[in-house]
């Protein structure tokens, strides 16, 4: 049973724009959600994360939206630049419990 | 640099055979994760040790199996090996304060161990 969804799988963006990634989450006890960013032969690395108590978090160009009655958030990545380029996977967590449930994963392209 | 290694880097073995995956957490990390990479499955979590003990399991085939050694490294033993095995392995650590919020408890990972089964 996949407890996170994510969309969509790949994403191509000009420079300069925004990029947008989905996620919906099924299981109701999560309250930890975490965006990871990872390179091409490198591990995950945490983005940024959101707790479902606020409704936005920024940092820098990069924003998480979460809306949670209807189990659903989403990064914003404003002024998307050729080094954003990367995949990028949402994740779920339930308070007490360390373990992350990821979705499948958004390769995003920034073109030049 | 996630402070976490993990080695080898790189793993080519044949079906049928049994092979080590070893991981250092960060310095002052208890926990140990680890996690399965492959295209069509995304990051799937495998097994968790906490100071020693097993204490999450995740989609761990019955062939594979962990253990958190004194000094905190990890290691994930994978037997009697398939082409399907074949996948990116991911080491994390988190200090997991223990009963703290999730968000207390950042995953870091390491580089990964590519493990092809021929």
């Amino acid at each position: 049973q996949q407890q996170v969804k994510q969309s969509p799988q790949s994403l191509i963006v000009q420079k300069g724009g925004i990029s947008i990634i989905n996620c919906a989450y099924e299981n109701t006890a999560f309250d930890y959600f975490p965006w990871y960013q990872q390179f091409p032969g490198k591990g995950p690395a945490l983005l940024i994360a959101i707790r479902p108590d606020v409704s936005e978090k920024k940092e820098g160009r990069f924003t998480i939206s979460f809306n949670k009655s209807a189990k659903q958030f989403s990064l914003h990545i404003m002024d998307s630049q050729p080094g954003d380029s990367a995949t990028y996977f949402c994740a779920g967590s339930n308070s007490g419990y360390s373990t992350l449930t990821f979705g499948k994963g958004t390769m995003l392209l920034v073109s030049p | 640099d996630s402070g976490v290694t993990q080695t080898p880097k790189h793993l080519i073995t044949a079906t049928g055979q049994r092979v080590t995956l070893r991981c250092s957490p960060r310095s002052g990390d208890l926990s140990v994760y680890w996690y399965q990479q492959s295209l069509d499955q995304g990051l799937q979590f495998l097994i968790q040790y906490y100071n020693g003990e097993e204490r999450a399991k995740g989609n761990i085939l019955e062939r594979f199996s962990a253990q958190q050694f004194p000094d905190l490294h990890s290691e994930l033993n994978l037997s009697s090996l398939e082409l399907g095995d074949s996948a990116l392995y991911f080491c994390a650590s988190s200090v997991d304060l223990a009963g703290g919020p999730s968000s207390y408890n950042e995953q870091f990972f390491g580089p990964g161990t590519r493990l092809t089964v021929l």
